[in-house]
């Protein structure tokens, strides 16, 4: 079975820009998490989507948005880019909601803010 | 509020020689602990999880992890390490089995050096 997918696999952006990341899940997968980890920060919890429904969200500003499709696949939108928006995002995918099942990782996004 | 506290930055070991990376977390409730592994470029790959039972849980590349709730800690131990150890280790806590409402919460990571 395939993994977790993420695309682009890099990405720079100047300051102000937005940018729209995608996740495709394991497939049968129906909840999507992203992750945004920073050398300062680490890992933090963005949002989780579970059958097309936010279910939670993480302490980031409004900037950060995604939806889920109905074949469970996911698209995070970071709009009026700053350079601290800089990071690797990690897509995580469960089969059941996030609470209840373990999450599996893709390889993650590079986005450099320029 | 949740929080993971991985004490050690970085950890060199010699090829051979046993490993432990320290682990404790703060949470009101019975936790839920996982241990991850990133390599350069990589995802996080699960290495094991604990919800229950049996206090010493068993996981992948011959990673074991003990719980002990007295001290509030979740250490990952491994008998012999090997030079594709070499990675940075991720300790989390979460309120269910894929990390509850509000995620899975991360520690800063311990970076693992092998010497050869």
């Amino acid at each position: 079975k395939a993994g977790v997918t993420q695309t682009p696999r890099y990405l720079i952006k100047t300051r102000g820009q937005q940018v729209t990341l995608s996740c495709s899940p394991i497939s049968g997968h129906r909840s999507v998490s992203w992750y945004q980890q920073t050398p300062g920060q680490g890992l933090q919890f963005l949002f989780e989507y579970f059958s097309e429904t936010q279910r939670n969200k993480g302490n980031f500003p409004g900037r950060f948005s995604g939806r889920q499709f109905s074949n469970s696949r996911s698209e995070m939108n970071v709009s009026t880019l700053e350079l601290g928006d800089s990071a690797l995002y990690l897509c995580a995918s469960s089969f059941g909601a996030g609470d209840t099942d373990t999450q599996y990782f893709g390889p993650g996004t590079r986005l450099t803010v320029l | 509020a949740q929080s993971v506290t991985q004490p050690d930055i970085h950890i060199t070991v010699s090829e051979g020689a046993s490993l432990e990376l320290r682990c404790n977390y703060s949470y009101g409730a019975t936790p839920y602990l996982f241990w991850y592994v990133q390599s350069p470029g990589q995802g996080l790959q699960l290495l094991l999880k604990y919800f229950s039972g049996d206090t010493l849980v068993q996981g992948i590349k011959g990673f074991e992890a003990e719980f002990k709730r007295s001290q509030s800690s979740f250490n990952l131990r491994k008998p012999s390490v090997h030079w594709s150890d070499a990675a940075e280790y991720f300790c989390a806590v979460g309120e269910g089995s894929g990390g509850g409402a509000d995620g899975l919460t991360f520690g800063k990571g311990t970076h693992l050096i092998i010497q050869p």
